[in-house]
């Protein structure tokens, strides 16, 4: 455990459904990351929440809505996904935006 | 925008030394990091570095010339354990009032006997 925990480690999903990936972190972190890490790619930062303010958002498209309800927690809702959103979703999380990141183990998505 | 380069398969026997280059271009940098990921796992940080010169950190050691935006990570004693991807990172800041981190494809490196 690396301290950031992601929920659920799996899921299947069709195109037509809403889930919602979960993060957690009780590090004392002020700043939380979504980042997408497909298949022979480098890991593309999606959403930067720093003390609960979204400060980056890498055009990313609308069927992906985050959320920061506390500086512990960040989600990410899903909804009409495509089969190429299939992928590794990591969190990760900083002590300010400028300091290394601690990840989570990922949640692997896959849309059918 | 940035460009981070490195290599993408390097093999390596149990014992001995690997180094694992990075190249990049970018404006507004601010650190370079580097991360190990086995597969299926989170990335683990490494080590970090933002000035000139070799970090030494057990059996790793990374180094950094901002001159010539290289870096590379050096892994000696190597184990079996040591088999996974190896990431290198840039921070930058984004223009956007915010630092950025963006990383490259990574570097799979497989130990063997």
């Amino acid at each position: 455990e690396t301290g950031v925990t992601q929920t659920p480690r799996h899921l299947v999903m069709g195109m037509t459904n809403k889930k919602s990936l979960k993060c957690e972190q009780h590090l004392g972190h002020n700043a939380m990351y979504w980042y997408k890490q497909s298949a022979k790619k480098p890991l593309e930062l999606m959403f930067v929440y720093s003390l609960e303010e979204r400060v980056e958002n890498n055009s990313v498209p609308s069927r992906f809505s985050p959320e920061c309800p506390n500086s512990s927690h960040l989600f990410l809702h899903l909804h009409t996904l495509q089969p190429e959103d299939s992928a590794l979703y990591l969190c990760a999380s900083s002590l300010g935006i400028w300091n290394g990141y601690t990840f989570g183990s990922g949640t692997r998505l896959t849309v059918v | 925008g940035q460009n981070i380069d490195q290599p993408t398969e390097m093999t390596a026997t149990e014992g001995a030394i690997v180094q694992i280059n990075c190249t990049y271009q970018t404006s507004g940098f601010n650190g370079l990091f580097w991360y190990q990921q086995h597969a299926g796992e989170a990335p683990t940080f490494l080590s970090y570095n933002v000035l000139d010169g070799l970090e030494e950190k057990g059996r790793f050691s990374s180094f950094l010339s901002r001159s010539k935006g290289y870096s590379y990570l050096l892994l000696k004693e190597l184990q079996m354990k040591d088999s996974a991807s190896y990431l290198c990172a840039v921070r930058a800041f984004s223009g956007a009032g915010s630092y950025q981190l963006t990383f490259g494809k990574g570097t799979k490196l497989s130990v063997i006997p």
